[in-house]
């Protein structure tokens, strides 16, 4: 079983196009993520969702926007895609802990997604 | 946001132990010190995370300085499948990725 899971898993696409990024967890976790990992491989936080709502929210452009339609999805939506958003997304959730807060509990990561616009 | 320095790359000989370590002089007193790692290809993995005590797991130890000012992840006996990027994180919330210590293992 998959605990994390990204469709698709390669995404190649004209500039300015729409797309979007699936991703599910089987781990019963109530926060999910989105990262994004550069060509020089810096892995960067993009979203974090606990219950559905967006707790944090990076410098990223409007472009991009999360959806939670449940507690194990967050798909990424893309508008109008640019050269610069060619990369890989990793998806990741976790076990937020009313104790510990997200200091304590290790995320699993997807497989990544590597998209590349044209 | 409190900062890690890691070596940009190591190596090793496999079934020999590796000593990875990790410097955060500007760690406060809630953060944590985790370690992740990324195979070729592959999305981040967890390894193991501490916050004042050594702690040892299936996959490694993680020994951390009496000050906490510096961490040290030991693999005990490094295997070929052990070649990856090795991060580690100061978590208070949301985790934030270094550039990582590039893991060589050689034959």
């Amino acid at each position: 079983d998959t605990a994390v899971s990204q469709t698709p898993k390669y995404l190649v696409t004209q500039m300015g196009n729409d797309k979007s990024i699936k991703c599910e967890q089987n781990l019963g976790h109530d926060t999910m993520y989105w990262y994004k990992q550069d060509s020089k491989k810096f892995l960067k936080i993009m979203f974090s969702y606990n219950n559905k709502e967006l707790i944090i929210n990076e410098t990223v452009p409007n472009r991009f926007s999360p959806k939670s339609p449940d507690k194990a999805h967050l798909n990424l939506h893309i508008n109008s895609l640019e050269l610069g958003d060619s990369a890989v997304y990793f998806c990741a959730s976790s076990q937020f802990s009313p104790l510990a807060g997200s200091s304590y509990n290790e995320q699993f990561f997807g497989p990544g997604t590597r998209l590349t616009v044209l | 946001d409190a900062k890690t320095t890691q070596p940009n790359s190591m190596e090793s000989n496999e079934e020999e132990p590796v000593h990875l370590p990790c410097n955060h002089s500007t760690i406060s007193g809630t953060d944590y010190i985790h370690w992740y790692r990324q195979l070729p290809s592959q999305g981040p993995e967890y390894v193991i995370h501490g916050l004042t005590s050594n702690v040892n797991n299936r996959m490694a130890s993680l020994a951390i300085a009496e000050d906490r000012k510096s961490s040290t992840l030991i693999l005990h006996r490094a295997t070929l499948r052990d070649a990856a990027v090795y991060y580690c994180i100061l978590r208070d919330s949301d985790m934030r990725f270094g550039a990582g210590t590039r893991l060589t293992v050689k034959p």
